[in-house]
Parts: C-alpha cells; sequence; structure tokens
C-alpha cells in the first residue's frame, strides 16, 4: 500500500539552528499537509499546500517556518531558527483530493528535539 | 480553544466487547468528522468518517455515530479486539477548509 515517508525520523538541533523536515508523499496525491504533535498534547494543524502555494495556514506557522516542493516527489518543512517550543513531532500528510471531504493519510512523523 | 473534545484520555475494554469512544465538539460549522487510529511510533491512521448529512456510517466493526443537535460523536467498535488497543483521535473540518481540528486522544485499551 502506498505510504508517507518522512526523514529522519529523530532530528536534535540546538536552539537557534536551521532545520528542514522532509517528506515523500503518495506520489498521486495534490495536496501536502504539514502538523504537528507537542508531547501530550493534541495533533495540530500547521499548513496546507497545493499548486506549488500554500493553501492555508495556521497561527503557529509564523515567519520562522516555510514550505517547499524543491522537486516532484520531496514536500519539505523548514524551520529557520528553531525555539524550544518547536519540540515535537512532526507529521506530514497527503490527500488525492482538497477539501474538507478527504481523508489525509499521514507519514510516521518526525521527532524533533530542540536542544 | 478546544474546538474537539475527547474528554476521556484512556479506555480499558474486555476483548470481544464493544468499546465507545465519545467526542464532542463546540464550533456548529464542522461538517465532516473523521476518526483516527494511532500506534506508537506511528503517524495517525484514517479508520472512518461521517458527513454532517449523515447520523451513522459503518466500516465493518467501527460504526461512527453523529448527534448535531448535542455536537457530539462516538466510534463505536464491536467486538474489540486487542489489536484495537492505541490512541483514537477524532477529528474535524468545516467546508472549504483544508485543516482538520484534532482532539487529544483517547488510549484504547483492549484486554485479552
Amino acid at each position: 500500500e502506498p505510504e508517507v515517508t518522512q526523514t529522519p525520523s529523530h532530528q536534535v538541533t540546538q536552539m537557534g539552528q536551521e532545520v528542514i523536515l522532509r517528506c515523500v508523499p503518495i506520489s498521486n496525491h495534490l495536496y501536502f499537509y504539514w502538523y504537528r504533535q507537542i508531547l501530550g498534547q493534541k495533533v495540530e494543524f500547521l499548513v496546507s499546500f497545493y499548486n506549488n502555494e500554500i493553501s492555508e495556514k495556521s497561527e503557529i506557522f509564523d515567519d520562522q517556518f516555510s514550505v517547499e516542493r524543491p522537486d516532484g516527489s520531496n514536500f519539505t518543512l523548514k524551520i529557520r531558527s528553531t525555539k524550544l517550543e518547536d519540540s515535537a513531532m512532526y507529521f506530514c500528510a497527503s490527500s488525492a483530493q482538497g477539501g474538507a471531504n478527504e481523508k489525509l493519510f499521514f507519514g510516521s512523523g518526525t521527532q524533533l528535539s530542540v536542544l | 480553544d478546544q474546538q474537539v473534545k475527547q474528554n476521556s484520555p484512556s479506555l480499558s475494554v474486555q476483548e470481544g466487547r464493544i468499546s465507545i469512544l465519545n467526542c464532542d465538539y463546540t464550533n456548529s460549522m464542522f461538517d465532516y468528522f473523521l476518526w483516527y487510529k494511532k500506534y506508537p511510533a506511528e503517524g495517525p491512521t484514517f479508520l472512518i468518517s461521517i458527513s454532517s448529512i449523515k447520523d451513522k456510517n459503518e466500516d465493518g466493526r467501527f460504526t461512527v455515530f453523529l448527534n448535531k443537535s448535542a455536537k457530539h460523536l462516538s466510534l463505536h467498535i464491536v467486538p474489540s479486539q486487542p489489536g484495537d488497543s492505541a490512541v483514537y483521535f477524532c477529528a474535524a473540518s468545516a467546508g472549504g477548509t483544508y485543516k482538520y481540528i484534532f482532539g487529544t486522544g483517547t488510549r484504547l485499551k483492549v484486554l485479552a
């Protein structure tokens, strides 16, 4: 069964450093998302992306965050200058179609630890 | 602002019995609801969904019930199996948005 793959599974970084989290969505999917889950809290929406543009973003997704689809297969989340509170599990997701009535397929996540 | 609430952080059920997981929401604009299951070290996996035009959707052992007047939905798993042990997240969205609002999850443990 096709799946969303994320690398690395764990990322440790120093506060203030830039990190790039990588995702390979399911190949025929057109809509891409990043969510995160801080330990013990709920899964939170960060951003959605379609046709090389951000479709929607949350208030968490500030200027420190950016997303990119640098080629036909990868979808990346960059955090420019990491803060301690960015420590979380980051999930990439994709869907074949957009809109509310679409199920998202999630990757297994990247655990980001900011020291 | 917790628009989607799962008030039971954990639930234990005997194998073969029914598991009922509950979810409440506050935003009346939500019109699509989903349940996701999550095992440790894995991402959430889609389980079942329901549109607000329905009050019930069934898929094998899983049934989701929606009570719009009470802003409440529930997931029934029957019969429960040990492999169902996982964290279950309720999620909701409003029409035209790509953003799903998740609850905090309920950890289900099915005892053999």
